[in-house]
């Protein structure tokens, strides 16, 4: 089965310290592993898509790593505009674009 | 090209009501889906359609039911709330492949 762990449930930064998110999955033929940014109240919001073990996508403060068993979300120097749910989803190899989301994890950065 | 428009955004039902939110998306995406999202939960998959006329169900179908006759609409019914389907409704759509749209999300309370 399908499934997705994501740590630590929720991350206290203070302004400028960089860290890091994980999202551990077990899936059968990966076909896409998704992070999206969840404000309150909104509904998530499309940050990245990984294909392969290897790759990285970047965008502001935040740079997206895969490997074969896992994702980590970095964030450098985070400021508190990037509080916020952040989710991981991966795409397996049955319905066409079935998703199975994380339970996310809640960041919170204090200026 | 306002993307996915969920409608209501909150509703209050008494239990043993039904009622239909409304999702409609206009980026002639043919993967659709909704998921619910309760805390500590994560999202979950009640519904997927992967065109216009075909429905699939996700994980958590059982008193949902959806159509979808055209591509842009794809409504989700509660057939009888119960206070169990009390939940923030996310809709969703994609391209085939590419990652999701979601909705700004329904906050249904069933009293």
């Amino acid at each position: 089965e399908d499934q997705v762990t994501q740590s630590p449930e929720a991350l206290r930064l203070q302004e400028g310290e960089s860290s890091s998110l994980n999202c551990s999955y077990t899936v059968s033929g990966l076909r896409g592993l998704f992070w999206y940014r969840q404000d309150p109240g909104k509904g998530p919001e499309f940050l990245f898509t990984l294909y392969s073990a290897g790759e990285e996508k970047e965008k502001e403060r935040l740079k997206a790593t895969l490997t074969k068993k896992e994702s980590f979300l970095h964030i450098t120097a985070p400021k508190p505009e990037d509080s916020a749910t952040y989710l991981c989803a991966v795409r397996g190899g049955g319905a066409t674009n079935k998703l199975i989301f994380g339970t996310g994890t809640l960041l919170a950065v204090q200026p | 090209n306002a993307g996915v428009t969920q409608t209501p955004k909150f509703q209050v039902l008494k239990t043993g009501q039904s009622m239909t939110l409304q999702c409609a998306q206009d980026m002639n995406h043919e993967y659709m889906s909704w998921y619910r999202q309760d805390p500590g939960m994560g999202l979950r998959l009640i519904h997927y359609s992967v065109g216009a006329g075909i429905t699939d169900q996700g994980e958590v179908p059982n008193g949902y039911n959806v159509s979808r006759s055209t591509t842009e609409d794809f409504p989700l019914r509660l057939l009888s709330a119960a206070p169990s389907q009390t939940s923030v409704y996310f809709c969703a759509s994609t391209p085939t492949g590419g990652g999701y749209t979601f909705g700004s999300g329904t906050r249904l309370t069933v009293v």
